[in-house]
């Protein structure tokens, strides 16, 4: 069964700093991984999609990586902006569903 | 274009009635899936449908049931509630389903709550 393991469970950060989310999956037979942003009480965002295919995406500020052969995938957001405190979900796909990390907890201190 | 849009946003029911969660998909998808999002147990997935056939299921008893219709709307209904079905059920769509490896979006959830 595919796990999901996103290290650190939890990020604090002053304006401005660049920073790096860790994704880490077991079974490397994945279609794609997606990373999503969750506010408190409200649903998914998706931010960055990565085919299986594909080694990196990028959007703005945010630059995901995938290795499929190692399991891992790093979100990098650089130039971190308050409006950023947000919790950020990897996601696998496989067999028709989604695999979820528990997320990382990030706080951008102004 | 409208996003997923999931109803009702918020219910409160009593322990043992049955609840019926709606889901539009955005307009084209035709894969819709459910997930639970609990605090000790994070985003469990439910099930997944795909022109209106179930092509997966989670690991949930049998009071989680879902359907598709030919517009792909979707809706799941849980009966005989537990205090522990309390979470935010989160609907997805997608173009395609398995290979498709096409973007997934969710709606806000719908917050159930039993009491």
């Amino acid at each position: 069964k595919q796990e999901v393991t996103q290290i650190p469970a939890a990020l604090s950060v002053p304006e401005g700093e660049n920073l790096v989310l860790n994704c880490s999956f077991t079974d490397s037979a994945i279609y794609n991984l997606q990373w999503f942003r969750q506010d408190p009480g409200k649903g998914l965002t998706s931010l960055l999609l990565i085919q299986s295919s594909q080694r990196e995406q990028t959007s703005g500020r945010l630059n995901a990586s995938l290795d499929k052969s190692s399991g891992r995938s790093t979100l990098y957001i650089a130039a971190s902006q308050p409006g950023d405190s947000a919790t950020y979900l990897c996601a696998v796909e496989g067999g028709n569903q989604f695999y979820f990390g528990t997320g990382t907890s990030l706080t951008v201190i102004p | 274009k409208a996003g997923v849009t999931q109803t009702p946003r918020y219910l409160i029911k009593t322990r043992g009635q049955q609840v019926t969660l709606s889901c539009s998909p955005i307009s084209g998808h035709r894969s819709v899936s459910w997930y639970q999002q609990t605090p000790g147990q994070g985003l469990q997935f439910l099930f997944e449908y795909f022109s209106e056939t179930q092509r997966n299921k989670g690991n949930f008893p049998g009071r989680f049931s879902g359907r598709q219709f030919s517009n792909s709307r979707s809706e799941m209904n849980v009966s005989t509630l537990e205090l522990g079905d309390s979470a935010l059920y989160l609907c997805a769509s997608s173009l395609a389903g398995q290979g498709g490896a096409t973007e997934a979006f969710f709606g806000q959830g719908t917050r159930l709550t039993v009491v």
